[in-house]
């Protein structure tokens, strides 16, 4: 059983550029989260979706940032126009339900912004 | 709302020694605590969860955390180190009902020294 997936591992891109982070969560599980973490700090909440459905972005920067989920394919992370100070680890994590106490994490795509 | 202290950012110990790594919360509702444990340049691993019932929980290999709710605590524990236990631990907590956004504290970085 394959965990969670998330590509690419390292990203890098230039100010201006376009970001897309891939997440596949494990087999089975229909609810994403994803999380960044900035040098030296724990990880941060940014945005909770099922499958179609943004459910709690409460976390997510107002501007360049968006996030989605489709009915088929792997939760997109999207970042446009980025900044240096866009350069962090960025994790997502899966559960199956709503009201499941655990969630299970990949391995982060870490972007670096020159 | 929650939030989540870790009162040492750095511990350093001594193979085999014994090593206790500090996490309060606060919250207005009612939660689950966690503590995940992150290798470098890795993502991270559920280490051991508090859920109900015995305030007493243990992992696999060797660590421990005790819920004391009166204090808002939640420390990890264990009796005797090793060089594998370095590591970042991070303390987080989420609440029981609805979407479980988990907040994390800002991490405690672990070395153990030979």
């Amino acid at each position: 059983n394959a965990g969670v997936m998330q590509n690419p591992r390292h990203l890098v891109r230039r100010r201006g550029q376009e970001a897309r982070l891939r997440c596949s969560p494990m087999k089975g599980h229909s609810h994403v989260y994803w999380y960044r973490q900035l040098p030296e700090e724990g990880l941060k909440f940014m945005v909770y979706l099922q499958k179609e459905n943004i459910i709690d972005e409460s976390g997510m920067p107002k501007e360049r940032f968006s996030a989605e989920f489709p009915k088929e394919g792997p939760s997109i992370l999207r970042i446009q126009q980025v900044v240096r100070g866009d350069s962090a680890a960025y994790f997502c994590a899966s559960s199956p339900s709503l009201n499941t106490d655990t969630q299970y994490f990949g391995p982060g795509t870490r972007l670096t912004v020159l | 709302a929650q939030s989540v202290t870790q009162l040492d950012s750095q511990v350093p110990v001594f193979e085999e020694a014994p090593v206790e790594l500090r996490c309060n919360y606060s919250s207005s509702v009612s939660v689950y605590l966690f503590w995940y444990v992150q290798y470098p340049n890795q993502g991270l691993q559920l280490l051991l969860k508090y859920l109900s019932g015995s305030t007493l929980v243990k992992s696999i290999n060797g660590f421990e955390a005790e819920f004391n709710k009166s204090q808002t605590s939640f420390h990890l524990r264990k009796p005797s180190v090793h060089i594998s236990d370095t590591a970042e631990y991070f303390c987080a907590v989420s609440p029981i009902q609805g979407a479980q956004k988990l907040v994390f504290g800002q991490g405690t970085r672990l070395t153990i020294n030979p």
